[in-house]
């Protein structure tokens, strides 16, 4: 059974630029979270999509967006980029939030992003 | 609003010590789930145990220990006999038991396990 993916493994980006960070949930998952963790904190929530539909985001600006697709794979988009996003961002699956199983969340080794 | 605090920044301990992180919870739910995660410095984070807020019976999985009280609102975790590769950031967090169950992290705790 493959774990959660991610890629690119490290980036860096200059201020004001755009970034895509893509995630591959667990087999089976059709749930995916995204968290921004900076340095020395605990991983903050962005948002969830489940079945390519956003369910729930933390307090992060519009200029965070994301997309899941069929295959329940999803995308972290960040625009305008600041110097503050410079972060770890951790993406986690889970199994079927619609059946009742959906408790636990699975994370990938994480995009370590630098805005320089 | 969910809060969880891990009082505890850093910890240092010689291997072989016995070791507890503390983890303290604040949730207006009655339905909730608790969580440790394992941090190494590789960065990913490694699910440890989940408990959900009915259950207060404490856990014990090989070294690993989990004690879950309501009353105090606590979830502690204690790791028996430590070993160098138990060093890690050690996170608790708390989801809600409807919904998006986005899960909500204390600050950690840095474990450091000297040989």
């Amino acid at each position: 059974e493959t774990g959660v993916t991610q890629s690119p493994t490290h980036l860096i980006k200059t201020r004001g630029q755009q970034v895509t960070l893509r995630c591959s949930s667990q087999s089976g998952h059709n749930t995916v979270s995204w968290y921004q963790q900076a340095l020395g904190q605990g991983p903050q929530f962005i948002f969830q999509y489940y079945r390519e539909e956003e369910n729930g985001r933390g307090n992060f600006p519009p200029r965070f967006s994301g997309l899941q697709f069929p295959n329940y794979s999803s995308e972290l988009n960040v625009n305008a980029l600041e110097l503050d996003d410079s972060a770890l961002y951790l993406c986690a699956s889970s199994p079927g939030l619609g059946s009742g199983r959906g408790y636990t969340q699975y994370f990938g080794p994480g995009t370590r992003l630098t805005v320089l | 609003a969910q809060k969880v605090t891990q009082a505890q920044t850093e910890i240092s301990v010689v291997e072989k010590e016995d070791v507890t992180l503390d983890c303290v919870y604040e949730t207006r739910d009655t339905t909730y789930y608790l969580f440790w995660y394992k941090q190494p410095p590789s960065g990913e984070l490694v699910f440890l145990i989940r408990r959900n807020s009915f259950d207060e019976q404490n856990e014990i999985s090989g070294r690993y220990s989990w004690n879950f009280q309501k009353s105090t609102s606590s979830f502690n975790f204690t790791i028996t006999a430590s070993q160098v590769v138990d060093s890690a950031v050690y996170f608790c967090a708390l989801s809600e038991a409807t919904g998006r169950r986005a899960l909500t992290f204390g600050s950690g705790t840095r474990l450091q396990v000297q040989p």
